[in-house]
């Protein structure tokens, strides 16, 4: 069974300050996927990480994609209200299990104005 | 373009009776995946289908617990009997084939089991 362990699992930060949430296994992944989930509402994919090593944003969310394929980072840039949320991350196993996602235990956001 | 529907929103019912949550994937998706979420355990896979077929449906918890997709465009998940622990928000999400991981997820349905 593959395992994926978010940290930290809460974080309550002011508006304008940065912020980093990690994603890690042992398990090697085909992609990684961030998820964003308000309250009342299923999860809405933000991005999805495929290659070892990759970086992408989204305005001022960047996502990393660790070397090994294991680990993944999304960083936040001077947060704010709006940011608050559930941000899940989500791993394919790929091969037989494709579309078989495990998810993290989630990061619960909270931006203070 | 209509997203993935899933009723009823809240379900409130006592213990041992019968619940049945119901989803209508996004048309023209071919694979749909039952989760359940709690404080305790997060977001768990259940049992997901391709092309109407189940493919794994190690999730489910137990006997009690039944999912049918009886076409491309339905999909139940059945509880019989209820019990309080199967109070959660459970969650439907459809994505266009398997290989397409993109999973997009219905509005979830809050059950109560008192």
């Amino acid at each position: 069974t593959q395992l994926l362990e978010q940290s930290p699992q809460f974080l309550s930060i002011q508006e304008g300050e940065n912020l980093t949430v990690y994603c890690n296994s042992s398990s090697v992944f085909s992609s990684l996927q961030w998820y964003r989930q308000e309250p009342g509402e299923g999860p809405v994919l933000l991005v999805t990480v495929v290659t070892g090593g990759e970086v992408k944003k989204l305005k001022r969310l960047t996502f990393q994609f660790g070397d090994a394929r294991k680990d993944s980072s999304l960083h936040i840039t001077a947060a704010q209200p709006g940011d608050t949320g559930l941000y899940l991350c989500a791993g394919a196993p790929g091969g037989t299990s494709y579309g078989k996602l495990t998810f993290g235990q989630g990061t619960i956001l909270t931006v203070h104005p | 373009d209509a997203g993935v529907i899933q009723s009823p929103r809240h379900e409130v019912t006592e213990m041992g009776q019968e619940v049945t949550l119901r989803c209508k994937p996004i048309s023209g998706h071919n694979s749909l995946f039952w989760y359940r979420q709690t404080m305790m355990r997060g977001l768990e896979l259940l049992i997901y289908f391709n092309n109407n077929v189940p493919i794994d449906d190690s999730g489910m918890p137990e006997d009690r617990f039944s999912a049918k997709m009886p076409n491309a465009s339905f999909s139940t998940l059945k509880i019989q009997p209820s019990e309080p622990r199967d109070s959660a928000v459970y969650f439907c999400a459809s994505s266009l084939s398997r290989v397409q991981e993109t999973q997009y997820f219905g509005p979830g349905t809050r059950l109560l089991v008192l």
